[in-house]
């Protein structure tokens, strides 16, 4: 069975702390690891995907890397509007297009 | 171009009292997905479809119904509302796998069963 574990489940940056979310995942054999941001009351919002370890891909502040085992996103000096929940998801390699398993997020705040 | 949108935002039902979500996308998207979310567990999927007159379990099935008659709309139906069935639901879709683009979401359906 797929499963994606996020850590921490929450975390509390003063703006220009920089830190790193943790996503780590069993899957069989991973077809692409997914990064989405959630802001409070709306849906999932795309940012990142990655397809083999050793894979970087950045996005202003935002930095994510994935080895065999897990990925991590890291955020450079964040600013209070970084605030949101960061969802953490991996495709499985079968067949077609395989749904999406999440995992429970990571709730960011950043406070000025 | 709207992208995915949900219908209705909110609704509050009795218990046994059935209803259906509807998402609707206008991006010609082959693939739909209709999830729910509930504090502490994250994003699962309900059913998903993977064309026109397609559709699929996923990991909590139970208690729902869905259809895709037209590519373009994805419906939920729950028959007989039980209250464990209070959730966000958020309907997504994609055309085919692209490494710099993930699912569109909408913006989801708060649905309380009293």
């Amino acid at each position: 069975e797929d499963q994606v574990t996020q850590s921490p489940e929450a975390l509390r940056l003063q703006e220009g702390e920089s830190s790193s979310l943790n996503c780590s995942y069993t899957v069989s054999g991973l077809r692409g690891l997914f990064w989405y941001r959630q802001d409070p009351g709306k849906g999932p919002e795309f940012l990142f995907t990655l397809y083999s370890a050793g894979e970087e891909k950045e996005k202003e502040r935002l930095k994510a890397t994935l080895t065999k085992k897990e990925s991590f996103l890291h955020i450079t000096a964040p600013k209070p509007e970084d605030s949101a929940t960061y969802l953490c998801a991996v495709q499985a390699r079968n067949s077609g297009n395989t749904p999406l398993v999440f995992g429970k997020g990571t709730r960011l705040s950043v406070i000025a | 171009n709207a992208g995915v949108t949900q219908t209705p935002k909110f609704r509050v039902l009795k218990t046994g009292q059935s209803m259906t979500l509807l998402c609707a996308q206008d991006m010609n998207h082959e693939y739909m997905y209709w999830y729910r979310q509930d504090p502490g567990m994250g994003l699962r999927l309900i059913h998903y479809s993977v064309g026109e007159g397609t559709t699929a379990k996923g990991e909590v099935p139970d208690g729902y119904n869905v259809s895709r008659l037209k590519k373009q709309n994805f419906l939920l139906g729950l028959e007989s509302a039980a209250p464990s069935q209070t959730s966000v639901y958020f309907c997504a879709s994609i055309d085919r796998p692209h490494p710099n683009y993930g699912y569109t979401f909408g913006s989801g359906t708060r649905l309380t069963v009293v």
